[in-house]
């Protein structure tokens, strides 16, 4: 186990609704990256947490949106889905700094169905 | 642009024999990153590798192997001695710096081990 936890593990929504995403990260990672997996693809990046900021931000619309919270964990929320937003969606907690090593530990995901 | 193709869709073996899984990336930056992960059915995405644009040098970690070189920009992954637990789905990535936790990621390998 990495220690990354992500909530809901499932959940369904209808066209036109908001979801909201949590994660918690590793005890001792200040930085938090969000990704979205569609079915048989790779991990697409969507944005990256760091002290509470966005640092980084990947191909997806405004209505993807996310918070980092002191304690660093992280939400991410997606207003207006549509079908194409049903993915698993990935969590990865890291730290950046002197002791960063280049690894990123994911969680479980987050497995959204938009009906 | 980044780029990351695993040309592999599938791979199915039995158990002991040897697997690769290919991995060619395509990057204008002169210092990238380069990674391998594993997706076992839980979903989680699992480190096994991480391999800066500066060390050509092949490693070995127990039944892996990482073979990189960068006059074909390639990053092949070898399983040696197959085992039932490494079916999974891979993952090769690649980033642009070590606080860059940006990842592109491949399509990803199916690998099937038979016992």
């Amino acid at each position: 186990e990495t220690g990354v936890t992500q909530s809901p593990t499932h959940l369904i929504k209808t066209r036109g609704q908001q979801v909201t995403l949590r994660c918690s990260s590793q005890s001792g990672h200040n930085t938090v990256s969000w990704y979205q997996q569609a079915l048989g693809q790779g991990p697409q990046f969507i944005f990256q947490y760091y002290r509470e900021e966005e640092n980084g931000r990947g191909n997806f619309p405004p209505r993807f949106s996310g918070l980092q919270f002191p304690n660093y964990s992280s939400e991410l929320n997606v207003n207006a889905l549509e079908l194409d937003d049903s993915a698993l969606y990935l969590c990865a907690s890291s730290q950046t700094g002197t002791f960063n090593t280049g690894e990123l530990f994911f969680g479980e995901g987050s497995r959204l169905t938009v009906l | 642009a980044q780029k990351v193709t695993q040309a592999q869709t599938e791979i199915s073996v039995v158990e002991k024999e040897d697997v690769t899984l290919d991995c060619v990336y395509e990057t204008r930056d002169t210092t990238y990153y380069l990674f391998w992960y594993k997706q076992p059915p839980s979903g989680e995405l699992v480190f096994l590798i991480r391999r800066n644009s500066f060390d050509e040098q092949n490693e070995i970690s127990g039944r892996y192997s990482w073979n990189f070189q960068k006059s074909t920009s390639s990053f092949n992954f070898t399983i040696t001695a197959s085992q039932v637990v490494d079916s999974a789905v891979y993952f090769c990535a690649l980033s642009e710096g070590p606080n860059d936790y940006k990842l592109s990621f491949g399509a990803g390998t199916t690998v099937t081990v038979r016992a």
